[in-house]
């Protein structure tokens, strides 16, 4: 599986968006890019995940550039609650591991 | 659905004492696998099964052993605890049948491990 580079902590103001950045210049063509969150001494969350177009959810947005070396993950209007370690992962289809990095620590402020 | 749970919560071990991790899912999932995370560090994974029957090694099997016997269970058994091995540990489980990249991880609350 590819290699991710996350910066190692970002803030941001409640109600704000919150855009997390995420450099995977290695990445193969058959490798989807997922995002997982883990708040404070809980199991990781799945967040979203995409191959080469844009994805949307509940959760957030994700941008993957067009040669998809890099992607950033949106939560459009940051809480308190999402205050959390973001891990960016790229991954080969199913069954197979996943690699988790250091991650992106999230503060949102009041 | 209860999700993946995980038993015991918390756990304090004296060096050399064995104990079992237990993991269940009840979401027929074929896919289970056993995470360690260190203090500041992210999720190592252990071992890893894709079906009944079936395991393998991850990252840092070295000191854990694995048997999938039922679909649902995945125990983790600590051979001969040692002060290494104090971690959080997170069991995990997923769907082969999502398509490709269509499957998600589904994580456990964690079991907290001290060894003494």
């Amino acid at each position: 599986d590819a290699k991710t580079t996350q910066p190692p902590s970002m803030d941001c103001a409640e109600g704000r968006a919150a855009n997390l950045p995420c450099n995977h210049s290695t990445i193969s063509g058959n490798e989807y890019v997922y995002w997982y969150r883990q708040i404070h001494s809980q199991g990781p969350q799945y967040i979203i995940h995409g191959l080469k177009n844009n994805e949307t959810n509940e959760m957030a947005s994700l941008i993957i550039t067009e040669d998809r070396k890099s992607s950033t993950l949106i939560l459009p209007h940051a809480t308190l609650r999402d205050t959390a370690v973001y891990y960016c992962i790229v991954r080969v289809a199913q069954g197979s591991r996943l690699t988790f990095g250091e991650g992106t620590q999230l503060t949102v402020n009041p | 659905n209860a999700g993946v749970t995980q038993t015991p919560k918390f756990q304090v071990l004296k060096t050399g004492q064995s104990m079992t991790l237990q993991c269940a899912q009840d979401m027929n999932h074929e896919y289970m696998s056993w995470y360690r995370q260190d203090p500041g560090m992210g999720l190592r994974l252990i071992h890893y099964s894709v079906g009944a029957g079936i395991t393998d090694q991850g990252e840092v099997p070295n000191g854990y052993n694995v048997s999938r016997s039922t679909t649902e269970d995945f125990p983790l058994r600590l051979l001969s605890a040692a002060p290494s091995q104090t971690s959080v540990y997170f069991c995990a489980s997923s769907s082969l049948a999502g398509g490709l990249g269509g499957e998600t991880q589904y994580f456990g609350p964690g079991t907290r491990l001290l060894v003494l």
